[in-house]
């Protein structure tokens, strides 16, 4: 069964920290893994895109990291800002077309002062 | 930068009613997508639309739904009989062109049946 786990369900951190989010998937065959963010009450807007060449993309702060043999994939926040508190969202292809996108429940981060 | 704009960004409705949930995609884009997020619970593909026709539609998108593009801009997901049930959150989305480039996703209807 295609799917995709995120952990932790969520995590509270001190203003210039860093942390790790983590993915865990079983979707087949494997087409590309995203990370969005997503605002409360707004959608989702992409960090990263990786296929499955590719081991790790930095945006800015954000680095995501993607190991294909064992089909997991982390984002890494660097010195976290309040602006970072959000849920985060990995979505991984199954292949072309929309059904193909399994989505995972979110990483709700919180950054406190 | 292009966004992707819905209307209304909250719709109260009564059971059994109609609603019409309505997108402008960004403007040089070709494929588009309507999502669900149930409170809670995981983002959720209904339909996808390109060159004004369905190409591809999950369970959920049953014989309530249906989607329509009536004119260059506005791209509408139509949900006919509402159920409590269908209380969510509506993403559209679009995407200019090739598989690989990005949804970009609007900021979403929030829609509560009673």
């Amino acid at each position: 069964k295609n799917q995709v786990e995120q952990s932790p369900q969520s995590l509270i951190i001190l203003e210039g920290k860093n942390c790790t989010l983590q993915c865990n998937y079983t979707v087949s065959p494997f087409s590309n893994l995203r990370w969005y963010k997503q605002d409360t009450g707004r959608g989702p807007v992409s960090l990263t895109i990786m296929t499955f060449s590719e081991n790790t993309k930095s945006n800015g702060r954000y680095t995501a990291t993607l190991d294909a043999d064992t089909k997991q994939s982390s984002l890494h926040i660097t010195a976290s800002q309040l602006s970072d508190s959000a849920s985060y969202i990995c979505v991984v292809s199954a292949g072309t077309g929309a059904n193909n996108l399994f989505f995972g429940t979110g990483t709700r981060l919180t950054v406190i002062p | 930068e292009p966004e992707v704009t819905q209307t209304p960004s909250h719709q109260v409705t009564q059971m059994g009613q109609e609603v019409i949930l309505r997108c402008v995609p960004i403007s040089n884009h070709l494929y588009f997508y309507w999502y669900r997020q149930i409170l809670g619970q995981k983002v959720e593909f209904l339909v996808s639309f390109y060159n004004n026709e369905i190409s591809e539609k999950s369970e959920i998108f049953d014989d309530q739904f249906s989607v329509e593009r009536p004119d260059g801009s506005n791209f509408t997901l139509k949900i006919r009989s509402t159920k409590l049930e269908d209380s969510a959150m509506y993403f559209c989305a679009s995407r200019p062109t090739s598989v690989q480039e990005t949804q970009y996703f609007g900021p979403g209807t929030r829609l509560l049946v009673l």
